[in-house]
Order: structure tokens, then sequence, then C-alpha cells
């Protein structure tokens, strides 16, 4: 069964002060991994989609990169804006669907 | 604006009844999800409609169903209402294997 856990499920950074978000997953053939960004009360929005191991994406202070196991959001210098849930999913051979892991609650304190 | 349209936004009602939840895609996305997100689940597959017709079925109640219309837009209509289906409920629209794209959701809150 295809499965994503993310990793830690809070985390608070002064602004700043770099870090990264987890994501592993277990999947039956990987087509595509994708990162959303989601503000309180909010849908879900669109980061990233990464398809194979070794492939990086970068948008402003944000940074995907993926291997075989697992994704990393990799975040530069945060700013209180960038204070949201991140959430990781994957979709897999055969569906169109995608599998959600429960979410990074990001807090940047100025 | 992402171009998915949900309505309403909010939803009050109560154990029991029965509401609609409508969603229109962004222009010229064939593919209709649903997602349910609760406090301590997650975002959930519920179903997938591709250009009118079921595509996949996640863990999706008995009491509730879905459609896709020929304009592409689709209802999920969920039935005999439970506290527990007090949620979140997003639709997303998607062409092709990039973007899925997500509306704003509808808050239901059942009393």
């Amino acid at each position: 069964e295809d499965q994503v856990t993310q990793s830690p499920e809070a985390l608070r950074l002064q602004e700043g002060e770099s870090s990264s978000l987890n994501c592993s997953y277990t999947v039956s053939g990987l087509r595509g991994l994708f990162w959303y960004r989601q503000d309180p009360g909010k849908g879900p929005e669109f980061l990233f989609t990464l398809y194979s191991a070794g492939e990086e994406k970068e948008k402003e202070r944000l940074k995907a990169t993926l291997t075989k196991k697992e994704s990393f959001l990799h975040i530069t210098a945060p700013k209180p804006e960038d204070s949201a849930t991140y959430l990781c999913a994957v979709r897999g051979w055969g569906t169109d669907k995608l599998i959600f892991g429960t979410g990074t609650r990001l807090q940047v304190f100025p | 604006d992402s171009g998915v349209t949900q309505t309403p936004k909010h939803l009050i009602t109560a154990t029991g009844q029965r509401v609609t939840l409508r969603c229109s895609p962004r222009s010229g996305d064939l593919s209709v999800y649903w997602y349910q997100q609760s406090l301590d689940q997650g975002l959930q597959f519920l179903i997938q409609y591709y250009n009118g017709e079921e595509r996949a079925k996640g863990n999706i109640l008995e009491r509730f169903s879905a459609q896709q219309f020929p304009d592409l837009h689709s209802e999920l209509n969920l039935s005999s209402l439970e506290l527990g289906d007090s949620a979140l409920y997003f639709c997303a629209s998607s062409v092709g294997r990039d973007g899925y794209t997500f509306g704003s959701g509808t808050r239901l809150t059942v009393v």
C-alpha cells in the first residue's frame, strides 16, 4: 500500500534559521512526488513535482530534492510569511490519485 | 484564485441531513478529485472522475456519492450526515501528469 510519512509534525524556526522537512514514502512505482503549501482554512497550493531520484527544484527560498526513498524540502533563510503547513504527496503506477502525508506545520518567528 | 471553484464555502447542517457540494474544475481539466480533510487524518482521497466517468475510488462511505456532468463540473453528495463527517472537503482538477490544482474547499459542520 502506498504510504507517505512526514517529519517533523511541527517545526518552529527563527527568521533566517534554515532547516529541512522530510517526506519518506513507499509506493509501487513512483510517478511523481508533489509538495504543497497549505495555509489555515485554505486549499493546498502547488509548489513542486519531482519525478526521479536526483532531481531538484527551487522556488524562492524553497528547494525540493528526491531520493529513492525520501524527499526533502529545504527552507533557506525563512521569513514569517513562510509559516504554513507543508504537505507531501505521491502518485504511484496505475493511478492518478495522490496519497498525502499529514504534513509539517512550520512556524517562523521574527 | 486557483481556477478551481467550490461552493458553498461554509455549510452548517444537522445530523441525518443531506448536502451537495459543487466543484467547477479549471478550464480544460478533465479530471476531478474529491478529498476530505479532517483534523486527525489529513487529506484523504474520496473519488476521481475523468470526463464524466468514475475512474478511481478511495475510502468513500456508501452514504457519499459523486458525479461529473457533461460541462465537467462535479457534485459530491453527502447523506445521513453524522457528527464525524464534519471536515473540509476539497476538489482538485488536473490535466496530464503535472499540477493538481485545488479549490479553496467547503467547510462542513454537522451539528
